[in-house]
């Protein structure tokens, strides 16, 4: 079955960027029919969608408004993992962050879930 | 601000049935799929509900899905003590062009 392992720091200082990987076993981050997506819930923000990576004959990303300009997911073909870049990170972006796969409107499988301080 | 709506606390007692909403508009809930997800305290989400009633394989039957217009219904029967979590919803906004999620609904089995 697919299993989703999360990677990365706990602590990231305000203004620098915040960068995760999920590492994926049992699919291929180059699946036609999969969809690899970033998650983030805290309590005041709740559950929010960040963005997305897929394969469909050329690779795709969708993100989120809310943090359009500030965000990058990638594609590590190589290492059959995707990652996630958020620049700029303030207070406010600290949360426990989600990679997950689903097609946008469910999300069948989940990362163990990383828990992210930003630090002022 | 969540775009989808449910109440913030439901409960019943053990063996009994509950109900959660969840509402939403024209551009999420009325024309996608709705998911519905059950979460432990200390764990990730899981997935109940996709495609507005299917169960993925190894979910109860206690578990059910429905959705009419732009709102959905999570039912559970057979309340058990285990059930005592937060649940969400969750579609696909079109006007957006992003997942949204509701805020969540704690149920409590007295």
């Amino acid at each position: 079955q697919v299993q989703l392992q999360q990677s990365g720091p706990g602590l990231v200082k305000a203004s620098q960027t915040l960068s995760l990987t999920c590492g994926i076993s049992g699919d291929s981050v180059s699946s036609k029919s999969a969809a690899w997506n970033w998650i983030r819930q805290s309590p005041s923000r709740g559950l929010e969608w960040l963005g997305r990576t897929y394969y469909r004959s050329k690779w795709y990303q969708d993100y989120a408004v809310s943090v359009k300009s500030r965000i990058t997911i990638n594609p590590d073909t190589s290492k059959n993992q995707f990652s996630l870049q958020l620049n700029s990170v303030t207070p406010e972006d600290t949360a426990v962050y989600y990679c997950t796969s689903g097609g946008g409107d469910s999300f069948d499988i989940w990362g163990q879930g990383t828990m992210v301080t930003v630090s002022s | 601000q969540s775009v989808l709506t449910q109440p913030p606390s439901v409960s019943a007692a053990p063996g009994q049935r509950v109900t959660i909403s969840c509402s939403g508009s024209s551009s999420n809930i009325g024309n996608n799929y709705v998911s519905w997800y059950q979460q432990l305290p200390g764990t990730a989400p899981k997935l109940l509900i996709y495609e507005n009633n299917k169960r993925p394989s190894g979910i109860p039957d206690r578990f059910s899905g429905s959705k009419s217009g732009t709102s959905a219904t999570l039912g559970i029967t057979g309340l058990q003590t285990g059930d005592e979590a937060d649940y969400y919803c969750g579609t696909w906004d079109s006007s957006l062009s992003a997942g949204v999620f509701g805020g969540g609904t704690k149920l409590t089995v007295l």
